[in-house]
């Protein structure tokens, strides 16, 4: 299966709160990290989680981990028309051949989708 | 602006043909990673360069390469090019290799290569 899944779309009503998962597998994974990606840019660090914590907090963004079943979330609470975009889940790179990768895996995305 | 830059923003080209697209990192930044977006395969890792030297490899075709100069700029050659190799084409860096601590990528723009 694929390294790190996500839903491919979430439709959300503006004002309430959204939630995105995503489920990893490489539990030696030590940070885990979320990506946001608008329309026409590049991707943009939003926040990365330490694999010892449940949860970190910041601002409108709430990241909760549970390593035991390798599933990662992230809130974003009060969700306004500025938040569509996608959603990249992202964990530590593999070992790949040449000594090892410092590079992470991303999942296909999750397309947040506002409805006014 | 994310500091790392690439060029150029669009690319169109025939089937056969050989293109150079090229990403400067931000200043201070010493990896280089090159990733492949398209709608069925999502965010490809391709390639990492440290400091000049080739540090990992991963889903990256024989026909493509790339190479990471004195100067930390790095340029992806793409060649015998296909309609599937119509793709998003980033560029990101970070400071180092991957230590203790989180390794946050910061991504250019992107290229958008389209084979016709």
């Amino acid at each position: 299966g694929e390294d790190v899944e996500q839903s491919l779309f979430l439709s959300v009503r503006e004002g309430d709160s959204s939630v995105i998962n995503c489920t990893y597998t490489d539990s030696s994974s030590t940070y885990l990290y979320w990506y946001k990606q608008e329309p026409g840019a590049g991707l943009q660090l939003l926040t990365y989680i330490f694999s010892n914590m449940d949860m970190k907090q910041d601002q409108r963004l709430t990241v909760l981990l549970n390593k035991k079943d390798k599933h990662l979330s992230l809130r974003i609470a009060d969700t306004q028309t500025g938040d569509s975009a996608i959603y990249f889940c992202a964990e530590t790179g593999k070992g790949y051949s040449g000594g090892g990768a410092d590079g992470l895996t991303f999942g296909k995305g999750t397309h947040l989708i506002i409805q006014p | 602006d994310s500091g790392v830059t690439q060029t150029p923003k669009h690319l169109i080209t025939a089937t056969g043909q050989r293109v150079t697209l090229r990403c400067s990192p931000r200043s201070g930044d010493l990896s280089v990673y090159w990733y492949q977006q398209s709608l069925d395969q999502g965010l490809q890792f391709l390639i990492q360069y440290y400091n000049g030297e080739e540090r990992a490899k991963g889903n990256i075709l024989e026909r493509f390469s790339a190479q990471q100069f004195p100067d930390l700029h790095s340029e992806l050659n793409l060649s015998s090019l296909e309609l599937g190799d119509s793709a998003l084409y980033f560029c990101a860096s970070s400071v180092a290799v991957r230590t203790s601590g989180a390794n946050v990528l910061t991504f250019g723009a992107g290229s958008r290569l389209t084979v016709l």
